[in-house]
């Protein structure tokens, strides 16, 4: 596709329900970046993708939040047992190489 | 506590004025990117910086790379309404790898 697509725009989660926010990266993109962005703050790094291999998972906050891509395209960010805190805005991005990265619109999750 | 400190974190202008962003580290950065962000939306690149000392303008912003790779700046020019939004730098280490972002500059420029 032309941009880089997130779904759904908006997700309203009851404390305990677990939730699956998807990401469909630029076609080609060998990248993909997960971000949590809180209100009011920068984006902080979840986790890396390269193709279908997870290289880095160091920002993912808790063992309750699990990302994969296992083709190498599309890619899920599920977190399980939805607290509180994990209300935030949840940005995917992708490159192809090098130093850009295109942004999705991200997905608003808020945990009630 | 933030790898990349921005500074300031609020810039609250008239139309016309002149304005500088900055951003700080005390790590080195292979590259250093900034980017605009619109409400509801993801940031979009304006530019990526690479060589210490660099220099690059996009019509009225002006952005600096510092010479040891720690640090740089924004400036802009005549600010416009359609300059307002939230600026983030973002620093990466290596190539492709994940980038580290600061806490971001929140810019409403009143007409």
């Amino acid at each position: 596709g032309a941009g880089v697509s997130q779904s759904p725009r908006y997700k309203v989660a009851k404390r305990g329900q677990d939730v699956a926010l998807r990401c469909d990266p630029i076609s080609g993109h060998v990248s993909l970046f997960w971000y949590q962005q809180a209100l009011g703050q920068g984006p902080e790094f979840l986790t890396y993708f390269q193709n279908e291999a997870q290289l880095d998972k160091s920002g993912l906050p808790s063992d309750r939040f699990f990302a994969e891509r296992p083709e190498g395209s599309v890619s899920t960010l599920k977190i399980q047992r939805t607290q509180q805190e994990d209300s935030a805005v949840y940005l995917c991005a992708s490159s192809w190489e090098g130093y850009g990265y295109t942004f999705g619109s991200g997905t608003r999750l808020t945990v009630v | 506590t933030q790898l990349l400190e921005q500074s300031p974190q609020f810039l609250s202008i008239q139309e016309g004025e002149n304005l500088t962003v900055y951003c700080n580290s005390s790590s080195v950065f292979s590259s250093l990117q900034w980017y605009r962000q619109e409400p509801g939306e993801g940031p979009v690149l304006l530019v990526t910086v690479v060589t210490g000392g660099e220099v690059k303008k996009l019509k009225r912003l002006t952005f600096q790379f510092g010479d040891a790779r720690k640090d740089s700046s924004l400036h802009i020019t005549a600010a416009q309404p359609g300059d307002t939004g939230l600026y983030l730098c973002a620093g990466a280490r290596n190539a492709g790898n994940m980038l580290t972002f600061g806490g971001g500059t929140r810019l409403m420029v009143k007409p």
